[in-house]
């Protein structure tokens, strides 16, 4: 069965700093791979997404992700943070298990960011 | 466009009541999964539907049921509510069966007391 895993629960970051969430993922074959983010009370939105290909991906919001299938590893990036990218990240595998197609989230990484 | 809408957003319920959620696609969109959302944690998969059909289930016991109708909405039901059912509960939906194209709504924050 599919997993991830974010090591990190709550990260603090000053506004310009650069910034990196880290995902591991467990999953048989080649992954597909996402990242949301959620503000507080509201659903998810797509940062980005990996399915094959270029292993650095580009996203929305200047957001980026490298995904490194040695260290299996999906982790999200950003040059420089602004004080609106306070919020809980979700990295997430997406499998199919006969005719199920869902998604396997993580814990999530709460970001605060000082200015 | 209309995104995914759900409703309630809101609601209390005591133990041992009966909740139902409801959740309208995207139009066009043919798939509705539900997701269940502890706080603290991610998401996890209860059911989807495609075409009205319940496409996969995850691990919730008997007392969660879904159903998808004609318009492709959805309702997600809730028996015997337990204090642990308190929780944010997601809709996505999707064009086809598949995980890659969701539009998740902003969900319905469900409290048992």
């Amino acid at each position: 069965a599919q997993s991830v895993t974010q090591p990190d629960i709550h990260i603090t970051v000053s506004e310009g700093a650069s910034l990196e969430l880290r995902c591991n993922y467990s999953y048989g074959a080649t992954p597909y791979l996402f990242w949301y983010v959620q503000s507080p009370g509201q659903g998810l939105q797509l940062l980005l997404k990996y399915f094959s290909g270029d292993t650095l991906v580009q996203g929305i919001k200047g957001f980026e992700a490298e995904f490194k299938r040695s260290q299996s590893s999906f982790n999200l990036r950003k040059p420089s943070v602004h004080w609106s990218d306070a919020a809980e990240y979700f990295c997430a595998v997406g499998a199919t298990t006969g005719t199920a197609s869902k998604l396997t989230f993580g814990t999530g990484t709460r970001l605060q960011v000082t200015l | 466009d209309a995104g995914v809408t759900q409703s309630p957003t809101h609601l209390i319920k005591t133990r041992g009541q009966h909740v139902t959620l409801r959740c309208s696609p995207i139009s066009g969109h043919k798939s509705v999964s539900w997701y269940q959302q502890v706080l603290g944690q991610g998401p996890q998969f209860i059911f989807q539907y495609y075409e009205k059909e319940e496409r996969g289930r995850g691990n919730f016991p008997d007392r969660f049921s879904a159903r998808q109708f004609p318009n492709y909405s959805s309702e997600l039901n809730v028996n015997a509510l337990l204090l642990g059912d308190s929780a944010l509960y997601l809709c996505a939906s999707s064009l086809e069966d598949r995980f890659y194209g969701y539009t998740f709504g902003s969900g319905t924050r469900l409290t048992v007391v």
